[in-house]
């Protein structure tokens, strides 16, 4: 059973424009990370949002928690091909293992 | 601070065969985390290690098992190895305290089984 569901799968678009990533649960996480990975390469973190109703913001990248801590968004401004990846979110519950999203895969070209 | 070290980066063995995976984490790091991740599957936990003990356990066969020794490394190994088993064999360590949850991955051991 997959806890994380990720959408969309797959997202092909060109430089400049903007993109949401959607992670969804119907479990209850105390916090959820992000990463991104890029081919043949171990996924890099990039946030972990803890509280519910959270924002974070990395640069073009926007992060939010769910008020019930239960999803998440990813939101990027302006992609370029640099971002182009794998992204993958991640529940964690006190010491059970993290569970990762499906993942969506990003392709932005120039 | 160096980051998580895999070692090999890529192996090729027979159906049948044996293979051992290496794990250096992050110093300070005591837990370890081993991952499969396939195309169809995605990323898929198999066991988490902490100061030389499993804490947490995937749905894996026996056939994959690991260890982890006093200085934190870990080692992966799987037996028996099949055709279904070609993946990228994924190392995180993380502080492993209560709220720690951020995990730091290897590069990643590419296995192929011919």
């Amino acid at each position: 059973t997959q806890l994380l569901e990720q959408s969309p799968q797959f997202l092909s678009i060109q430089e400049g424009e903007n993109l949401t990533v959607y992670c969804n649960s119907s479990s209850v996480f105390s916090s959820l990370q992000w990463y991104r990975q890029e081919p043949g390469e171990g996924p890099v973190l990039l946030v972990t949002v803890v509280t519910g109703g959270e924002v974070k913001k990395l640069k073009r990248l926007t992060f939010q928690f769910g008020d019930a801590r239960k999803d998440s968004s990813l939101h990027i401004t302006a992609a370029q091909p640099g971002d182009t990846g794998l992204y993958l979110c991640a529940g964690a519950r006190s010491f059970q293992k993290l569970v990762f999203g499906t993942g969506t895969r990003l392709l932005v070209s120039p | 601070k160096a980051g998580v070290t895999q070692t090999p980066r890529y192996l090729i063995k027979t159906r049948g065969q044996q293979v051992t995976l290496s794990c250096s984490p992050i110093s300070g790091h005591r837990s370890v985390s081993w991952y499969q991740q396939t195309p169809g599957q995605g990323l898929q936990f198999l066991f988490e290690y902490f100061s030389e003990t499993q804490r947490n356990k995937g749905n894996f066969p026996g056939r994959f098992s690991g260890r982890q020794f006093s200085n934190s490394r870990s080692e992966m190994n799987v037996s028996t190895l099949e055709l279904g088993d070609s993946a990228l064999y994924l190392c995180a360590s993380s502080l492993g305290t209560i709220g720690s949850h951020e995990q730091y991955f290897g590069p990643g051991t590419r296995l192929t089984v011919t």
